[in-house]
């Protein structure tokens, strides 16, 4: 059984500030997805990682993924208060099933 | 509009009630998956179908039921809701071509008295 652990659950930063939040995943994958969720809101797709050592940047977010390591992070720079929100990372199986999701790093981002 | 949506957006029902979650997407995907969220648990899947003809069981298929009435349309069924499904639930959408990322719908915020 795929199991995908993220950490910290619970971030408080200060605007300003730079963190990395951490995805571990349990099983061999190529894929892995982070999304963003807005208090009573849907799921928002960040970044796709189809590839060992793939980085992808949008803003103040990075994202980076170690396939031998099993470990992805997202990276935050600079923290701004509109990044307040839950951060989930998802894994493929690689067995065509479905993705397997974290329980989410909830960030709150205070002046 | 949207390209997933789901209704209804919120319900309330009581023990024993059947209910039907719908979902439809305009995005031309094949494959469809049904999601629970609790909180602090992440998102479950329930049933996932990569086709018309195919459905599968998720993680915790047990209590629902679901039909996929055409490509576009895939439907989530409580027979007998009890108030521990009270929970968010998503449907999400994905290219079986391609990168399959997975989109989601709004959600659906049902509560079971």
């Amino acid at each position: 059984e795929l199991k995908v652990e993220q950490n910290p659950l619970f971030l408080s930063m200060q605007e300003g500030k730079n963190y990395t939040i951490y995805c571990n995943y349990s099983t061999t994958s190529d894929r892995l997805y982070w999304y963003r969720q807005d208090p009573g809101k849907s799921l928002e797709s960040l970044f796709v990682l189809l590839s060992n050592g793939a980085v992808k940047q949008e803003g103040r977010l990075m994202a980076s993924l170690d396939t031998k390591a099993r470990l992805s992070t997202l990276h935050i720079t600079a923290a701004v208060h509109d990044l307040s929100a839950t951060y989930f990372c998802a894994v493929d199986s690689n067995s065509g099933y479905a993705l397997n999701f974290g329980k989410g790093t909830s960030l709150l981002v205070t002046p | 509009d949207a390209d997933v949506t789901q209704t209804p957006r919120n319900r309330i029902t009581k023990t024993g009630k059947r209910i039907m979650l719908e979902c439809s997407q305009t995005k031309g995907h094949d494959r469809m998956y049904w999601y629970r969220q609790d909180p602090g648990l992440g998102l479950r899947l329930i049933y996932y179908s990569f086709d018309v003809k195919d459905i599968n069981k998720g993680e915790i298929s047990d209590g629902y039921s679901v039909s996929r009435q055409a490509q576009a349309k895939f439907s989530l069924s409580l027979e007998s809701a009890i108030p521990n499904q009270t929970a968010l639930y998503f449907c999400a959408t994905s290219d079986l071509e391609g990168i399959d990322e997975q989109f989601f719908g709004p959600g659906t915020r049902l509560t079971v008295l």
